[in-house]
């Protein structure tokens, strides 16, 4: 099945600055990766997705890339504002048939203002 | 309009009890999934379902029994509690098949076994 890695596990970052998350998969048949944020006491809620035919996406202040070859892909945000901390989780599916979605394991973004 | 909901928010319980999660959508989407995230965050799938089918059942304890009584609705029934339960359980939705592969999540329900 498939794994999915992500790195790192918290990160702090002062308001402002730029933030990485990188994770990797191991299924080639993978060709949807999306990203989540969850805030505090809520349930994960989409914000970028890329699917396998696209090597990057942005969407104001968030941006995705993905490398099909490595099989790594990773979400930057840039201008970091406090209300972007929050638990961010990348994962990996194949959405040609149900979608089973592998998620990683989490980062922990805060943001100092 | 809450698209994805959750009864109860938070169930405490003692260890060997029965209990049950219910998750409603109004998305009008044909799939629903169970997801359980555990102490460290590890979010994991356990159940889905589409258009009332069971389709995806990770290795799960037959102690939970999934249970979906329209394309609105999936319930979560776990027999004989155990600490090790304890947990976040989510329910989400999605339309498969459709141009957007979105999973949309409900709240949560916190249950907690003593």
């Amino acid at each position: 099945g498939e794994n999915v890695e992500q790195h790192p596990s918290t990160l702090s970052v002062q308001e402002g600055d730029s933030a990485v998350i990188k994770c990797t998969y191991s299924d080639s048949a993978s060709n949807y990766f999306p990203w989540y944020k969850q805030e505090l006491g809520k349930g994960p809620q989409l914000i970028i997705d890329i699917r396998s035919n696209v090597g990057e996406k942005k969407d104001q202040r968030i941006a995705v890339t993905l490398n099909k070859t490595a099989k790594h892909f990773s979400l930057h945000i840039t201008e970091t504002q406090p209300e972007d901390s929050a638990v961010y989780f990348c994962a990996a599916s194949n959405s040609g048939g149900y979608q089973k979605v592998t998620f990683g394991t989490g980062t922990k973004l805060q943001v100092i203002p | 309009d809450t698209a994805v909901s959750q009864t109860p928010k938070y169930l405490v319980t003692q260890m060997g009890n029965d209990k049950s999660i219910k998750c409603e959508q109004n998305l009008g989407h044909d799939t629903m999934y169970w997801y359980k995230q555990d102490s460290k965050k590890f979010l994991k799938i356990m159940f889905s379902y589409n258009n009332k089918e069971l389709i995806i059942n990770e290795t799960v304890p037959n102690r939970f029994s999934p249970k979906s009584p329209d394309k609105a609705h999936l319930n979560l029934h776990i027999n004989s509690l155990e600490l090790g339960d304890s947990a976040v359980y989510f329910c989400a939705s999605s339309q498969v098949g459709g141009s957007k592969y979105e999973q949309y999540f409900g709240p949560g329900t916190r249950l907690t076994v003593t």
